[in-house]
């Protein structure tokens, strides 16, 4: 079927710490793949996209690169701040059809 | 650039109650989307709609209507509103990426 697995939350890190959250997928063709972030109370923004296989999305120190042998997109940070507090979805599309993790909570800790 | 707009932004209704949530977009984009989101769940789709006048079930399309009125509004409406309702409420609507509002809150009681 369609669908994107990524790791359960919630995820609490202390500042500076390296974060990995890990996303994998299953699609038939080849999706474009999507990190959206979403603050307390707002709506969900994009934060990266790839759109083929070994493509690297990156924005504001998060990367994620699209490893289409082992269908995953995990995003990765190297040293996470308070402001990254967030809830980060993986998503993936099919010509217009979206969908999307469940999400995982990140606390950052001073 | 208000992007994609939705109404109202918090909402109470009582068991049985009406109500239409409304979403603009002023992006041009043919794809709609109607989300809920809900603690563990995450999104989940309700109705999508690809372009003026089509529109599809999504995944929890239950309880739910929708009608994509012309390329720029796309609305939810619950006939009957339950508590199984209560969620929150995202729309969105997409060209290579998706954009999103900032949800509605609804609760029902």
């Amino acid at each position: 079927g369609n669908s994107v697995t990524q790791m359960e939350g919630p995820v609490t890190l202390s500042e500076e710490a390296f974060l990995t959250i890990n996303c994998t997928y299953t699609a038939t063709g080849y999706p474009s793949l999507f990190w959206y972030v979403q603050y307390p109370g707002e709506g969900l923004q994009l934060l990266l996209k790839a759109t083929k296989a070994d493509d690297k999305g990156s924005n504001k120190g998060f990367e994620a690169t699209y490893r289409k042998e082992t269908t995953s997109f995990h995003l990765e940070k190297g040293s996470v701040q308070v402001s990254d507090s967030a809830v980060y979805f993986c998503a993936r599309n099919t010509g217009n059809q979206f969908y999307f993790g469940t999400g995982t909570s990140l606390t950052v800790i001073p | 650039n208000a992007g994609v707009t939705q109404t109202p932004k918090f909402q109470v209704l009582k068991t049985g109650q009406s109500m239409t949530l409304q979403c603009a977009q002023d992006m041009n984009h043919n794809s709609m989307y109607w989300y809920r989101q809900d603690p563990g769940m995450g999104l989940r789709l309700i109705y999508y709609s690809a372009s003026e006048g089509t529109t599809d079930k999504g995944e929890v399309p239950n309880g739910y209507n929708v009608s994509r009125l012309n390329k720029r509004e796309f609305s939810l409406r619950l006939e009957s509103a339950a508590p199984s309702q209560t969620s929150v409420y995202f729309c969105a609507s997409s060209y290579r990426r998706a954009f999103f509002g900032q949800g509605t809150r609804l609760t029902v009681v």
